[in-house]
């Protein structure tokens, strides 16, 4: 199956800074990436889906300048989690579409301390 | 509102002992409905993708089939390795393979 590489794996950040998450596709060209949420005994929740070469779509309730998505190449994707809050620590995961199907990267878990 | 539920929650077997796990959806034009195993700390891992009733799929000691309201994972004779969160998620016509998930089902299979 396709590979998507997601980093880092782990991250620990102090309240008001900010956190990049990077996405690749390592063996396929992703037009279409989407980032996704978790929280602890809880569903995946899609956050945004970004495009290569355009704006991404954020879903509601999601605040577009906190979370910023870059999606600059076919083959890299980028969450940045500005001014960074406790509430927001919680596991991102990304994931793009091959063939009908849905590959995702490892996920990277942000604690806000 | 697309709706996707998983039962149950949590499920313990014994090595060996087959069981079933459920997924009940409420959407408009279901595209596909996926399968996906996910351990503590990762990301999902793709097993099946169902696209219409009737149809089944088969990995090793897994197979999971596909009505119009809800699809099974059936685990046959399950080992302690299988032992994981499955999600069950669905993509629903024209959304550019968007999924809406269900909140798993977190399997423990004891030796």
């Amino acid at each position: 199956g396709a590979v998507v590489s997601q980093h880092p794996s782990r991250v620990i950040c102090k309240s008001g800074t900010s956190v990049k998450i990077e996405c690749r596709s390592l063996d396929f060209q992703a037009t279409t990436m989407f980032w996704y949420r978790q929280f602890p005994k809880q569903s995946l929740m899609l956050m945004a889906t970004s495009n290569e070469g355009s704006k991404a779509t954020y879903e509601q309730g999601v605040e577009k300048d906190k979370f910023l998505i870059n999606h600059a190449s076919l083959t890299l994707s980028t969450l940045t989690v500005t001014s960074a809050h406790p509430e927001d620590s919680s596991f991102y995961i990304c994931s793009a579409p091959v063939g009908g199907e849905a590959f995702f990267g490892q996920g990277t878990r942000l604690t806000v301390v | 509102e697309d709706q996707v539920t998983q039962s149950p929650e949590a499920l313990r077997l014994q090595e060996g002992e087959s069981s079933s796990l459920n997924c009940s959806y409420t959407v408009s034009g279901l595209r596909g409905l996926f399968w996906y195993r996910q351990d503590p700390g990762k990301g999902p891992e793709f097993l099946f993708t169902l696209y219409s009733a009737g149809e089944e799929k088969e990995k090793e000691r897994l197979k999971a089939t596909l009505t119009k309201k809800e699809s099974f994972l059936h685990i046959t004779a399950p080992k302690p390795e299988d032992s994981a969160t499955y999600l069950c998620a669905v993509q629903v016509g024209g959304s550019n393979y968007k999924l809406t998930f269900g909140k798993g089902t977190l399997l423990t299979v004891n030796p």
